[in-house]
């Protein structure tokens, strides 16, 4: 099967500019969750969607959404993007409930 | 408190040597339990899933739980410097999956 799938690999991006990011998950996997990586904080939880349903959500502000397609591909979207903004973005996927969870290469995303 | 917790490290072993590394918990119920490898730059890899109390083993990678005193381990055997990477660990309760800051390890040559 071929894996967690994510676009664009590397971006570049302004102080209030919005950014999307693209992530498709393993087939057959219908849980997609994201997470947002920086040197300081570690691995933090954004949100985590479910047959096109956000089922948990993280402690992010509002400028971070996401949405889910019927083919269980997602998007995250920031936006007024803001220099603390500029992290690794990993998409990760699983069949759903408590089993293994695999992770796309991530999203490098820098604002200036 | 955290939900998971790691000994953020760095650790360092010298090659041929057994590494240890160890994560806490803290809901009980949680029913699942992973291991990840990172390296510098890339995106976490799946290494190993531990579901039931006691080992499981896989290469030179065992991995340990203990429900009742919430402790997960991995122990990786005969180290090599390409094991070098940070190791999160993962518990899933059910519902979502809860990372642990990961524990840096070098393994010398």
């Amino acid at each position: 099967k071929a894996g967690v799938t994510q676009t664009p690999r590397y971006l570049i991006k302004t102080r209030g500019q919005q950014v999307t990011l693209s992530c498709s998950p393993i087939s057959g996997h219908r849980s997609v969750s994201w997470y947002q990586q920086t040197p300081g904080q570690g691995l933090q939880f954004l949100f985590e969607y479910f047959s096109e349903t956000q089922r948990n959500k993280g402690n992010f502000p509002g400028r971070f959404s996401g949405r889910q397609f019927s083919n269980s591909r997602s998007e995250m979207n920031v936006s007024t993007l803001e220099l603390g903004d500029s992290a690794l973005y990993l998409c990760a996927s699983n069949p759903g409930g408590r089993y293994e969870q695999y992770f796309g290469p991530g999203t490098r995303l820098t604002v200036t | 408190q955290k939900e998971v917790e790691q000994n953020s490290g760095p650790l360092s072993v010298p090659e041929g040597a057994i590494a240890s590394l160890n994560c806490t918990y803290s809901d009980r119920g949680s029913q699942s339990f992973f291991w990840y490898r990172q390296y510098s730059g890339k995106s976490p890899e799946l290494i190993m899933s531990i579901y039931s109390n006691g080992d499981k083993e896989d290469g030179r990678f065992t991995a340990q739980l203990n429900k009742a005193s919430q402790y997960v381990s991995l122990l990786i055997r005969d180290s090599q410097p390409s094991d070098s990477a940070t190791y999160l660990c993962a518990v899933n309760p059910g519902n979502q999956f809860y990372f642990g800051t990961g524990t840096s390890l070098t393994v010398i040559p």
